[in-house]
């Protein structure tokens, strides 16, 4: 089973805070990235699919780079609302079922 | 408006009484998914479906059976459920199976609450 980390598990900010977290993943036979943002008593929704070296891609104040060869992947979050409040999901694509992350869950108080 | 359903949100049954969770997408996706959500184990994959009549184990198949007879629905069947099958349920779906080419996002249903006692 590919062997999926997310740090920190848990995370509480400030409203206003930035913020970023970290998904490692397997390097080797890298397919894609996918990012999901799961809010509590909703379903997941994905944010990003990055699939090259280098990739950044940005959805408002969240933001991703994607590290293929050292296998991780960055999630930013610039100046965090109570909105932003949720678990954030990391998971491998490659050709079989996503494998996901158990997920950071961030709280911003405001 | 493009959607996964999930039938039925919410449901007590008792060990050994067979149960069908249904799942249905209108986006015409290749792909669906099902996984189960557990505290501290996240989410994890139960079975998914590449296309009509193609189905394949995930990471924790033991207990369950899908089919995909048709593109836009994709059940799980449990012919005799357990009290550890009791979790949270989610149906996802996408345009088609990641590759190596391209990977597509997951749409996922609003999720069914089995519990099994």
């Amino acid at each position: 089973i590919l062997n999926v980390e997310q740090s920190p598990q848990s995370l509480h900010v400030q409203e206003g805070d930035s913020t970023n977290f970290t998904c490692s993943f397997p390097s080797s036979n890298f397919y894609a990235l996918h990012w999901y943002r799961w809010e509590t008593a909703k379903s997941p929704e994905a944010l990003f699919v990055m699939t090259l070296n280098g990739d950044e891609k940005k959805k408002g104040r969240i933001s991703a780079t994607l590290n293929t060869k050292e296998g991780y992947s960055y999630l930013y979050i610039k100046g965090s609302q109570p909105e932003d409040s949720a678990t954030y999901l990391c998971a491998p694509g490659r050709n079989t079922p996503l494998v996901f992350g158990k997920g950071t869950r961030l709280s911003v108080i405001a | 408006e493009a959607q996964v359903t999930q039938n039925p949100r919410y449901l007590i049954t008792v060990t050994g009484k067979k149960l069908t969770v249904t799942c249905s997408q209108n986006m015409n996706h290749e792909y669906m998914s099902w996984y189960r959500q557990d505290p501290g184990l996240g989410l994890r994959q139960i079975y998914y479906s590449m296309n009509v009549e193609v189905t394949d184990k995930g990471d924790v198949p033991e207990g369950y059976k899908v089919s995909r007879k048709e593109k836009r629905n994709f059940p799980l069947i449990l012919e005799s459920p357990s009290p550890n099958q009791t979790s949270l349920y989610f149906c996802a779906s996408s345009l088609s199976a990641p590759s190596g080419r391209r990977d597509y996002e997951q749409y996922f249903g609003p999720g069914t609450r089995l519990t099994v006692t």
